[in-house]
């Protein structure tokens, strides 16, 4: 079974719009730290948010918050007030016990002017 | 902090040419990470090493790919002899390894291109 799920492989958004892209997780673990990460056409991969499995609040970065279900292990990313810049790949990732990781297909965001 | 570096940022070799991809990783970092991606199959983890030792390297495509860390701050990642199919962009990521919280961090890549 896949650890990560994106089942979106593109999605379209009005500028200053909210937009939520969407991440499901498989694991038998009791802690873990989910991630997402923005990759913008020039490549580089950047760390945006990061949510515990026991963190009670969801977390929130600027614009960027996690909508972290447990009981339905979903840990979806809302994007909020769309720039043009938020244009990228995004990737939602898991750490489980080790030091492995595990990351989603991705999914590709644009913002429509 | 300058981040994790790579080196080079572009590589563009013929076939059957040696490649040696190179990776300075966050001081303090003790998790180091070699990631492929490509358009076809997305980020593959092709290695992962703890403390210097590899841990995880069932990714590796097959022998003409291995990976080194002879220390805390450098890493390596070799293909010989390389071919087409190895066109990729070939990124380095570090973390610490005190929690899950830890996130990775990743360089800027290096595109490998085999003609």
């Amino acid at each position: 079974a896949q650890k990560i799920t994106q089942t979106q492989p593109g999605m379209f958004v009005q500028e200053k719009e909210a937009v939520t892209l969407d991440c499901t997780y498989d694991t038998s673990d009791q802690s873990y730290g989910l991630f997402w990460y923005k990759q913008p056409s020039s490549g580089e991969m950047i760390f945006l948010i990061y949510q515990g499995s026991y963190d009670e609040q969801n977390a929130t970065e600027g614009r960027y918050s996690l909508n972290f279900q447990k009981a339905r292990k979903s840990a979806n990313l809302v994007i909020s007030a769309s720039q043009l810049g938020d244009s990228a790949m995004y990737f939602c990732a898991m750490r489980e016990g080790g030091d492995q990781f595990y990351f989603g297909t991705g999914t590709s965001l644009t913002v429509i002017p | 902090d300058a981040g994790v570096i790579q080196s080079p940022r572009h590589e563009v070799t013929e076939m059957g040419q040696e490649v040696t991809l190179r990776c300075k990783p966050i001081s303090g970092h003790n998790s180091l990470f070699w990631y492929r991606q490509t358009m076809m199959r997305g980020l593959e983890l092709l290695i992962y090493f703890n403390n210097n030792v590899p841990i995880d390297d069932s990714g590796m495509p097959e022998d003409r790919f291995s990976a080194k860390m002879p220390n805390a701050s450098f890493s390596t990642l070799k293909i010989q002899p390389s071919e087409p199919r190895d066109s990729a962009v070939y990124f380095c990521a570090s973390s610490s390894n005190t929690g899950r919280r830890s996130p990775l961090h990743f360089g800027n890549g290096t595109r490998l291109t085999v003609t």
